[in-house]
């Protein structure tokens, strides 16, 4: 079955600090989907992607997926409190079995 | 256009007891799906349903859970008796199916927090 590894853990920054995340994934990813989550609350879709090389960004998160489709970054510039959450990664292997999610990166933004 | 929503936000009961989950997904959305997240780790699909079939429920443990959906629309989770290792958030998500990645974008409800004691 596929894993997902997420790095780090945990993250601690400055207030704007530039970050990334990693997700590794066991095998190829069909698509690989990142979600922000807040304590007590659900999943916020950030965004998709499922072409090798394939880069998208949305305000000041980027997220990358490499040309061999195991290994996607999450890059947040100038991290700011509101950065703060839990960054998920979930992935698609064969595009008919379900998402299979890493176990998340916390994130603090400190002022 | 409204989100997923589910109740009741929070719940906490003694073992043994049963208890009940009510999602009400986006409209439209073919496809519910309920995931079980404990406390440090990613959500976990218990159960996938394309309109009110089953397309998945490998990881369910039907021995106590059971979910349906009545006319393909709104989905409920229930335990029955429950267990101190159920103590987790149980989150649904929609998606209208198809698409990248063959789900389509997964869309998540708030929630709901169970803890049993």
């Amino acid at each position: 079955s596929q894993e997902l590894e997420q790095s780090p853990q945990s993250l601690i920054v400055q207030e704007g600090k530039n970050l990334t995340i990693n997700c590794t994934s066991s095998k190829t990813l069909y698509g690989l989907y990142w979600y922000k989550q807040k304590y007590g609350e659900g999943l916020i879709f950030l965004m998709m992607l499922q072409k090798g090389g394939e880069e998208k960004s949305h305000e000041k998160i980027t997220a990358k997926l490499d040309e061999k489709k195991q290994q996607s970054s999450l890059h947040i510039t100038a991290s700011q409190p509101s950065h703060a959450g839990i960054y998920l990664c979930g992935a698609d292997n064969r595009g008919n079995t379900p998402l299979v999610f890493g176990k998340g990166t916390r994130l603090s933004v400190i002022a | 256009e409204a989100g997923v929503a589910q109740s009741p936000r929070y719940k906490i009961i003694e073992k043994r007891q049963s208890v009940a989950f009510w999602c009400n997904p986006i409209s439209g959305h073919a496809t519910l799906y309920w995931y079980q997240q404990i406390l440090g780790q990613g959500p976990k699909l218990l159960i996938q349903f394309q309109n009110n079939g089953v397309v998945d429920d490998s990881q369910l443990p039907k021995d106590r859970f059971s979910a349906e959906r009545l006319k393909g629309v709104d989905s409920t989770l229930k335990i029955q008796p429950a267990k101190l290792e159920d103590s987790a958030v149980y989150l649904c998500a929609s998606s209208s199916g198809g698409g990248a990645g063959g789900h389509g974008t997964q869309y998540f409800g708030p929630g709901t927090r169970l803890l049993v004691l």
